[in-house]
């Protein structure tokens, strides 16, 4: 079992530039999960999936970010265009039959905006 | 606003001693999960308790649950160097869906 994987593992870039997060899911698992982890406020939970369709993106700070699943292999989150305070781990999670149930983690993506 | 709160925010213990880390929270929940995070890595699952459940042993953790009270603990026994991380509660309040996330307690084993 490969385990969810998230690529890059470090993002650096400068204000106003685009960034692109990508997360491959546990083959089988029908919900994703997008988080965010600051020192300052944890983990947040940005938008979900279940089944590619996204179920609740409430999450979400801004406009300025999306995500999307093509498919159930794939899903990106997207920064356009990024600012400083986006600075951050970004995680991606997957689980199978769920809400309730266990979360498996990539291990992120540190993304640092200048 | 956080669902969980966890205390302490971190502790420092001798291998070989327990640890215990709390877990409050503010609404009804489906259950409640405890996680551990290694430094530089992503979120493990360690424990799941239903709402239905007061006590839960997974190897060397406990996991209590009083909902009456809203809150969790997460004991760790014997504790190894390689327990150092840390440890987060995660809870599905009803009237939300969502998993959130305490704000965790790290937790230092010296050897």
């Amino acid at each position: 079992d490969a385990g969810v994987i998230q690529s890059p593992r470090h993002e650096v870039t400068e204000m106003g530039q685009e960034v692109t997060l990508r997360c491959k899911p546990i083959s089988g698992h029908d919900y994703l999960f997008w988080y965010r982890q600051t020192m300052m406020r944890g983990l947040e939970l940005l938008i979900y999936f279940n089944n590619n369709v996204p179920i609740d993106d409430s999450g979400m700070p801004e406009d300025r970010f999306s995500a999307k699943m093509p498919n159930a292999s794939f899903s990106t989150l997207k920064i356009q265009p990024s600012e400083p305070r986006d600075s951050a781990v970004y995680f991606c999670a997957s689980s199978f039959s769920g809400r309730l149930a266990p979360l498996h983690f990539g291990n992120g993506t540190r993304l640092t905006v200048t | 606003s956080q669902q969980g709160e966890e205390d302490p925010q971190a502790l420092s213990i001798q291998e070989g001693e327990n640890a215990t880390m709390n877990c409050s929270y503010k609404t009804s929940i489906n259950n409640l999960q405890w996680y551990r995070q290694n430094s530089g890595r992503g979120l493990v699952h360690l424990i799941l308790i239903r709402s239905n459940e007061r006590e839960k042993h997974s190897g060397r953790l406990r996991v209590t649950l009083d909902t009456s009270k809203k809150s969790s603990s997460l004991l760790i026994t014997a504790s190894r160097a390689a327990d150092t991380a840390s440890y987060f509660c995660a809870m599905v309040p009803s009237n939300t869906g969502k998993l959130i996330f305490g704000q965790g307690t790290t937790l230092q084993v010296k050897p």
